[in-house]
């Protein structure tokens, strides 16, 4: 079976600051690994997806994410940190052996001004 | 206008009462979901449908059913709400022929009282 896990609930940065957000996932055959955003009262859209080609993955607005496959991670990040980046975050992983997106619990990022 | 489109967004109804979750996509997937969403606990896989022919349970499917009418249309029921799925449901779709990349709906905040 495949998992996700985003360590923490809650990450705040100051404009302008580093963002990383942290995911590790356990599949036991290749995986799709997925960034999502869920801004306030809105759905989820894409930021990212890694899909076996580059281990480096660019995403919209500034972010992107590294697929390590020694250390089972995918973690987010973005050079300088926005006000419109407050958001939650979802990590979510995906294999062919049971076809669904298994989600992390999400994490949410705080901006200060 | 919205590729997802998700009916009620919002629903406050009482214990006992049968509530019916609408969802049309115009992206022509194939490959349909429903997820709940609780605070500190992600997403949660309801039910999904690979075809219109094709039900299958998810991880949380207890108290629900779901109907897909047509490939465009996908519905969940709670035949008797119970305060306990008081949530925010999201709507997903995705491509069979594609990395399972999904698309979501804006959502429905469902109150049982």
């Amino acid at each position: 079976a495949q998992s996700v896990t985003q360590l923490g609930s809650h990450v705040s940065v100051s404009e302008g600051a580093l963002v990383l957000l942290r995911c590790n996932y356990s599949s036991s055959v290749p995986p799709y690994l997925f960034w999502y955003v869920q801004y306030p009262n809105q759905g989820l859209q894409l930021l990212l997806k890694y899909t076996s080609a580059a281990t480096l993955v660019k995403g919209i607005n500034g972010f992107e994410a590294e697929f390590k496959k020694s250390e089972t991670s995918f973690h987010l990040t973005k050079p300088s940190a926005h006000m419109s980046d407050a958001a939650e975050y979802f990590c979510a992983v995906y294999t062919g052996a049971n076809s669904k997106l298994t989600f992390g619990k999400g994490i949410t990022l705080s901006v200060r001004p | 206008d919205a590729d997802v489109t998700q009916t009620p967004r919002n629903r406050i109804t009482k214990t006992g009462k049968r509530i019916m979750l609408e969802c049309s996509q115009t992206k022509g997937h194939d490959r349909m979901y429903w997820y709940r969403q609780d605070p500190g606990l992600g997403l949660r896989l309801i039910y999904y449908s690979f075809d219109v022919k094709d039900i299958n349970k998810g991880e949380i499917s207890d108290g629900y059913s779901v109907s897909r009418q047509a490939q465009a249309k996908f519905s969940l029921s709670l035949e008797s709400a119970i305060p306990n799925q008081t949530a925010l449901y999201f709507c997903a779709t995705s491509d069979s022929r594609g990395h399972n990349e999904q698309f979501f709906g804006p959502g429905t905040r469902l109150t049982v009282l």
